[in-house]
């Protein structure tokens, strides 16, 4: 099983500014099935972006998706409101499809 | 428009049985892997169990590995989860959620979840 470690746990921020969220796998995932899913307090989880770098329909360009092999990144390049909320990454190329144990992202 | 809507959720006693159902609409459904995804009470998401699309092939997290079935109904757009030996650490809101592709994949859309106690 790959086990995908995210880091930090939770990430304080100020809207406006820059966040990076990282998220290591314990062995290379393969083709990059790599996706990220964002998930509000009381709402189902929403994916983000898909092949490590691939935006799902609608998504604002504010949000990239970039890294390959263990090392994944998902990047918000200027924090609004509504992004405040805790980040999952999640391996597919390989059964079972693991979750990392997320990333809280709360207004500083 | 992709909808999911699942039920079936209750409290249970630990050992006892369960069947979770999720009505799917707005896609072609046995074009599609479906899958459960759990999430414990302040926790993270965890994957359960996948099935591919017209024939049916399944895998399964270890923790559920033999107490759990995943089956599907293409006559009547329906995912099902059989749950049985349920522990208390089943306890959860598990989420179905479609699947990009005919056998794996990412999970593209998500019903609202339905939530299992295990509890004496």
């Amino acid at each position: 099983e790959i086990v995908l470690t995210q880091s930090p746990g939770t990430l304080s921020l100020s809207p406006g500014e820059r966040a990076t969220l990282s998220c290591r796998a314990s062995q290379s995932i393969s083709s990059s099935y790599l996706a990220w899913y964002q998930q509000k307090p009381g709402q189902a989880p929403r994916l983000l972006i898909y092949g490590a770098s691939s935006r799902a329909t609608g998504l604002p360009d504010r949000f990239s998706g970039s890294g390959s092999g263990t090392d994944f990144t998902l990047t918000i390049s200027r924090l609004e409101p509504e992004d405040f909320a805790v980040y999952y990454c999640q391996q597919y190329g390989t059964s079972p499809g693991t979750f990392g144990q997320g990333t809280k992202l709360e207004i500083k | 428009e992709v909808q999911l809507l699942e039920s079936g959720g209750g409290l249970v006693q630990p050992g006892g049985s369960l069947r979770l159902s999720c009505a799917a609409s707005g896609f072609t459904f046995n074009s599609y892997a479906m899958s459960w995804v759990r999430q414990a009470p302040g926790k993270g998401l965890e994957w359960v169990s996948v099935i591919s699309g017209t024939f049916g092939s399944t895998h399964y997290a270890d923790s559920v590995k033999g107490r759990f079935t995943i089956s599907r109904d293409n006559s009547r757009n329906t995912l099902y989860l059989q749950m049985n030996s349920l522990r208390v650490e089943d306890t959860a809101l598990y989420y179905c959620a479609k699947i990009s592709g005919y056998s794996s994949g990412y999970q593209n859309h998500w019903g609202q979840g339905t939530l299992v106690t295990v509890s004496s």
